[in-house]
């Protein structure tokens, strides 16, 4: 079946600090999709990318759709206690079902941040 | 609060026993999905719902799994004769038909402990 590979597994870093993590699959997807959960919490949409090439950002976040339609990256610039939390790539192939396009997502096992103040 | 509620937040029982788990979606929500999370995993599929109508189902891990959605509005889903392996979490999450599928809005999990 279908799997994203995240990297890295987790991350320590300085407040203050620029983070990069990113997912790969061998699989292609026509969406790319960032989430963040924080403990106890379900997982809370970050950035969602529809099309390769495709560069988004949201505030300090930015994301991009590789080409090959294969992978995602994620970037978070100037990071603060807040960041702390686990991020999740997603990923969703749309098939054409049921009168409508359906999708399932597909994640990755996720980047746990840490942030030292 | 206008987010996705699920109940309860925490089940723990014996195997052996079933166990139900509710959610509430966001009310203007017509797609209705279930995950299932082991720690240090990402959320995995199980199955989703829209209005009344389960269009998916072939991810539910065996048939002690069900799910039901019975006006289109909140869900619930069943396991019955609950094994240690069932420990997770649940999570339900809801959409809008139209929406840009993926753009998930999750409700805060039903954590199950079979002991």
């Amino acid at each position: 079946g279908q799997q994203l590979n995240q990297s890295p597994q987790s991350m320590f870093i300085q407040e203050g600090e620029d983070v990069s993590m990113n997912c790969t699959s061998s699989s292609i997807f026509n969406t790319w999709l960032w989430y963040k959960q924080e403990p106890g919490e379900g997982p809370v949409l970050l950035i969602a990318l529809y099309k390769a090439g495709e560069l988004t950002s949201n505030g300090r976040l930015t994301a991009q759709f590789g080409i090959t339609r294969k992978d995602s990256f994620l970037n978070i610039s100037a990071s603060i206690p807040s960041d702390v939390g686990i991020y999740f790539c997603a990923g969703l192939y749309h098939s054409m079902n049921y009168g409508g396009s359906q999708g399932n997502l597909i994640f990755g096992k996720g980047t746990k941040l840490s942030v030292k103040p | 609060d206008t987010g996705v509620s699920q109940d309860p937040r925490h089940k723990i029982t014996k195997r052996g026993q079933n166990v139900t788990f509710r959610c509430d979606p966001i009310s203007e929500h017509n797609r209705l999905y279930w995950y299932r999370q082991t720690l240090g995993q990402g959320p995995e599929f199980l199955t989703y719902f829209q209005n009344e109508a389960q269009l998916e189902k072939s991810r539910l891990l065996s048939d002690r799994f069900s799910a039901e959605r019975p006006k289109g509005s909140f869900s619930t889903l069943e396991i019955q004769r609950t094994e240690q392996g069932d420990s997770a979490m649940y999570l339900c999450a809801s959409s809008l038909l139209g929406a840009n599928t993926g753009e998930l809005f999750f409700g805060e999990g039903s954590r199950l402990t079979v002991l």
